[in-house]
C-alpha cells in the first residue's frame, strides 16, 4: 500500500491567493482527517470526515478554509484567500472506524504564505 | 473534554541512555492511548499503542504500559541511538470514538 498521500509536498504562495490541498486515503479507510501543524500551536484537528461526510469541522479556524471529500478515495483542504498565519505543515490521515489501529499519516503539505 | 500532557522538551540525551517521556490524561470512559512518532521533513508514524488497562506497547525497543489508576501512558527505551531523535507525541482515542486527541510533543535529541 502506498500509504496516505498528499500533494503538494510544498507550496508557495502569496497572500490572497486561493490554495488547495490533496489528499488520498489508504484503500479500504473511511475516516479522513486533516491537521495542521505549528511550532507555536502545535497539531491542531481542523476536521475530519466518516464516510464522506463531514462528522467535525469545529477546528476550521474560519470561513477562508474549506473541506471535501467527494468519494472515499479523496480529499481536499481549501484556503481562500490565503493569509501569512495560515503557513503551517497540514497533513491528513486517515484510519478504519472501530478498530484500534491508529491513525496513518501522510508526508503533509509545508505551505507557506509570503 | 479529553486532554493529554507530556513532558515539555527538548530532552536532549547521550547514545545508550535510558529515555523516560512521561504522559498523562483525561479522559471520560476507558480511550485507547497511542504514541506517535515524527522524524525531521515527515507525518507521524505510530510507535506503539495500548486499548485498555495494564496493556504493555511495545515496538522498536519503546514501552508504555497503559496506568489506569495514575492516568499515565509513560514511554520509554533502555537504550537510545541517535537515530531515535525525533518529536514523540503521546495520544488518545476517547469517548468520541476514533477522534484522536494529541499531547503537545517532546522533542528527543540523541548525540553520539
Amino acid at each position: 500500500d502506498a500509504g496516505v498521500i498528499q500533494s503538494p509536498r510544498h507550496e508557495v504562495t502569496e497572500m490572497g491567493q486561493e490554495v488547495t490541498l490533496r489528499c488520498k486515503p489508504i484503500s479500504g479507510h473511511n475516516s479522513l482527517f486533516w491537521y495542521r501543524q505549528t511550532m507555536m500551536r502545535g497539531l491542531e484537528l481542523l476536521i475530519y470526515f466518516n464516510n464522506n461526510v463531514p462528522i467535525d469541522d469545529s477546528g476550521m479556524p474560519e470561513d477562508r478554509f474549506s473541506a471535501k471529500m467527494p468519494n472515499a478515495s479523496f480529499s481536499t483542504l481549501k484556503i481562500q484567500p490565503s493569509e501569512p498565519r495560515d503557513s503551517a505543515v497540514y497533513f491528513c490521515a486517515s484510519t478504519l472506524t472501530g478498530t484500534d489501529y491508529g491513525y496513518t499519516f501522510g508526508s503533509g503539505t509545508r505551505l507557506t504564505v509570503v | 473534554g479529553d486532554s493529554v500532557t507530556q513532558m515539555e522538551g527538548p530532552v536532549t540525551l547521550s547514545e545508550e541512555a535510558f529515555l523516560t517521556i512521561n504522559c498523562t490524561y483525561t479522559a471520560t470512559g476507558y480511550p485507547s492511548l497511542f504514541w506517535y512518532v515524527q522524524y525531521p521533513g515527515e507525518g507521524l508514524q505510530l510507535l506503539l499503542k495500548a486499548t485498555k488497562a495494564d496493556d504493555k506497547g511495545s515496538n522498536k525497543g519503546f514501552e508504555a504500559t497503559y496506568r489506569k489508576e495514575t492516568t499515565s501512558f509513560h514511554l520509554e527505551k533502555g537504550s537510545v541511538q541517535v537515530s531515535d531523535s525525533a518529536v514523540y507525541f503521546c495520544a488518545l482515542t476517547g469517548a468520541a470514538g476514533n477522534k484522536l486527541t494529541f499531547g503537545g510533543g517532546t522533542r528527543v535529541l540523541v548525540k553520539p
